[in-house]
């Protein structure tokens, strides 16, 4: 089965620094994957969706990118801001057309930006 | 702020109960998600609902049951609560069933089984 993992439970940086976050995967590639913010106690929210056949997505300070002959993607924050404090997840999106997938979630990675 | 609420915000079960959980999907999304979240792991899929049919379901016992509702609201039920269902229950809508959209997440119900 399809196994997700994310290298780091957790990642302190000084703010200003870039972030980078490590998501990786066995298997077979997604036809898509996405990355979301979890704030304690709260929902996801969804940040980043890069299709297999991008290598590199951005949106304002964050970029993501998707390798599938490493089967890896990597998330970066640039200039990061303590606001930027909270827990990342991968996610793989199994959803192929109208198939009965579904969103497969790495553990997370706890993000601490330090002022 | 997604405009999927979900209720209650929190409860508190004893092993063997049954429960409930309601959710109301983003306007227009005909989908609806259910995750369990064990604290400190990422969400795991128990099933998804599309125009009131189960459209795939994840490696939940069938004591885990859901309904979705013409207005594509949605429930969870669970029955025979074991201490190990305590969690965070999170649904998520989207506007259809397959890949390449986002889900937007409610807030979650926090369930501790006792």
């Amino acid at each position: 089965s399809q196994k997700i993992e994310q290298n780091s439970e957790a990642l302190n940086i000084q703010e200003g620094k870039t972030a980078t976050l490590t998501c990786n995967y066995t298997n077979y590639s997604p036809a898509y994957l996405q990355w979301y913010r979890q704030d304690p106690g709260r929902g996801p929210v969804f940040l980043l969706l890069i299709r297999e056949n991008e290598k590199e997505k951005r949106k304002e300070r964050l970029k993501v990118t998707f390798d599938t002959t490493l089967k890896q993607s990597l998330f970066h924050i640039t200039a990061s801001q303590p606001a930027d404090s909270a827990t990342y997840l991968c996610a793989l999106d199994m959803r192929y057309g109208g198939s009965q997938g579904n969103l497969i979630f790495g553990k997370g990675t706890k993000l601490s930006v330090k002022p | 702020e997604t405009g999927v609420t979900q209720s209650p915000t929190h409860l508190i079960k004893t092993r063997g109960q049954q429960v409930t959980l309601r959710c109301s999907s983003q306007s227009g999304h005909n989908t609806v998600s259910w995750y369990q979240q064990a604290l400190g792991q990422g969400p795991q899929f128990i099933f998804q609902y599309y125009r009131e049919e189960e459209n795939g379901r994840g490696n939940f016992p069938p004591r885990f049951s859901g309904l979705q509702f013409p207005n594509y609201s949605s429930e969870l039920n669970v029955n025979a609560l074991e201490l190990d269902d305590s969690a965070l229950y999170l649904c998520a809508s989207s506007p259809r069933r397959t890949g390449g959209d986002t889900q937007y997440f409610g807030p979650g119900t926090r369930l501790t089984v006792l």
